[in-house]
């Protein structure tokens, strides 16, 4: 596709609902990352994947977090038993270089999670 | 760990006067550095990057920024700004050796244009 798109765009759920959150990269994008934010805040990194290998989970702020991209395309960040402190939006970001130079990332316009 | 730092939350001024934004980071090794720019409604846009070289870059819609070392920042300039400047605008910073690969933002700063 022409942009990195995410759906759904809002999600409301109950506290400890399970969510899942899907992302579809630009096409050919090797590099796909997830980011968190919050509310008047800037993003903060999750997880990035390389093609199917998850290479970093650092930022995951709990085992409740878990995402997959099983093919390599797209991907999906699944949070389970869900708490009123995940309310934020999720970002998605896709990269074409495999190398550090000239990794530039593109953002979808992201998921706004609201859990009552 | 590094952190990216925005000192102005929110940033007020009029039609065609000058905007600099200031931004600031802790690493002290090499770093790719970026400007991303949130219009109301929109996904994060890259406005303009730094990866080597001239240190003077210049981005699309006349913003430029320059990374000076020493001091560890990446201000971003505008010599004129214009109503369709208001937006979200996002420093970010990343290690440009090693495995990680991910960007480190700071928190923003809103920029309202009044007309």
């Amino acid at each position: 596709g022409a942009g990195v798109s995410q759906s759904p765009r809002y999600k409301v759920a109950k506290r400890g609902q399970d969510v899942a959150l899907r992302c579809d990269p630009i096409s050919g994008h090797v590099s796909l990352f997830w980011y968190q934010q919050a509310l008047g805040q800037g993003p903060e990194f999750l997880t990035y994947f390389q093609n199917e290998a998850q290479l970093d989970k650092s930022g995951l702020p709990s085992d409740r977090f878990f995402a997959e991209r099983p093919e390599g395309s797209v991907s999906t960040l699944k949070i389970q038993r869900t708490q009123q402190e995940d309310s934020a939006v999720y970002l998605c970001a896709s990269s074409l270089a495999r190398t550090l130079a000239k990794n530039i990332q593109y953002f979808g316009a992201g998921t706004r999670l609201s859990v009552l | 760990a590094q952190s990216v730092s925005q000192h102005n939350h929110h940033v007020i001024l009029s039609e065609a006067a000058s905007l600099e934004l200031g931004c600031n980071y802790s690493y002290g090794g090499t770093v790719n550095l970026f400007w991303y720019v949130q219009y109301p409604g929109q996904h994060l846009q890259l406005l303009l990057k730094y990866f080597s070289g001239d240190p003077l870059v210049k981005g699309i819609k006349g913003f430029e920024a320059e990374f000076i070392k020493s001091k560890f920042s990446f201000n971003l300039r505008k010599p004129s700004v214009q109503w369709s400047d208001t937006a979200e605008y996002f420093c970010a910073v990343k290690i440009a050796s090693g495995s990680a690969r991910q960007l480190t933002f700071g928190s923003g700063t809103q920029l309202t244009v009044l007309p």
